[in-house]
């Protein structure tokens, strides 16, 4: 069974602080992903990594940025937190595998920003 | 401009019927589309995907039906169990080794009434 985890299931921070979310997965896939999930716009993407050292820009990227040192941790960093980033972040992995895209997501992370 | 769309925020159905979930798409470079049902508080978890190759994929009460023309997929689930009652997501790629993230539809948060 694929497993993805993370880091802290809930978490409260104040506006202007450094905050760290870490995503550890154990299946050896090369891609990993993070997400945000806010009511009535789905699921956004903030930043991906196809291997160890890169990333890559999602859909919503400003205020964010990650780091990818071992392939089994992909980390997000909010580096000046503030109230619009309360939301559910989500981290994902998958294989590279060219018959397949499935993506196989941790439990999140529900942070509110004060 | 939102390019994986679920028109249906909600949908009640009836324990033992079917109920059957919609999704519509503008990207034409998509490939591969992906359900995924969520829990509140929990991570999505996979249920069913197809590639642009074939029209329909089944997986015990689950099946995903493609119509590429009209840029349409939908799931089914026959018989719904109360358990069904989950928000479900649409997602679709275009496919390069996985590499990409999915984009995902705002989601139908289906209800199972006994």
């Amino acid at each position: 069974d694929v497993k993805v985890t993370q880091s802290s299931r809930y978490l409260v921070k104040r506006t202007g602080e450094k905050v760290f979310l870490e995503c550890v997965q154990d299946m050896d896939h090369e891609n990993m992903f993070w997400y945000r999930q806010d009511p009535g716009l789905g699921l956004r993407l903030i930043y991906f990594s196809y291997d160890v050292k890169m990333k890559e820009k999602g859909d919503i990227p400003e205020g964010y940025s990650v780091s990818r040192e071992k392939k089994e941790r992909f980390s997000l960093i909010l580096e000046s937190a503030s109230t619009n980033q309360t939301s559910m972040y989500l981290c994902a992995s998958s294989p590279r595998d060219r018959d397949s895209d499935t993506q196989y997501f941790g439990p999140g992370t529900r942070l509110t920003v004060l | 401009d939102q390019q994986v769309k679920q028109n249906s925020p909600s949908l009640s159905v009836q324990e033992g019927r079917i109920s059957i979930l919609n999704c519509d798409y503008t990207n034409s470079m998509f490939d591969y589309f992906l359900w995924y049902k969520k829990y509140p508080a929990e991570g999505p978890t996979f249920l069913i995907s197809i590639s642009s190759i074939k029209d329909k994929n089944e997986d015990g009460r689950f099946t995903v039906f493609l119509n590429k023309s009209a840029k349409h997929l939908s799931l089914h689930i026959v018989p719904s169990q109360p358990g069904d009652s989950a928000v479900y997501f649409c997602a679709a790629s275009a496919r390069g080794g996985g590499a990409d993230g999915l984009t995902f539809g705002k989601g139908t948060h289906l209800i199972i009434q006994p």
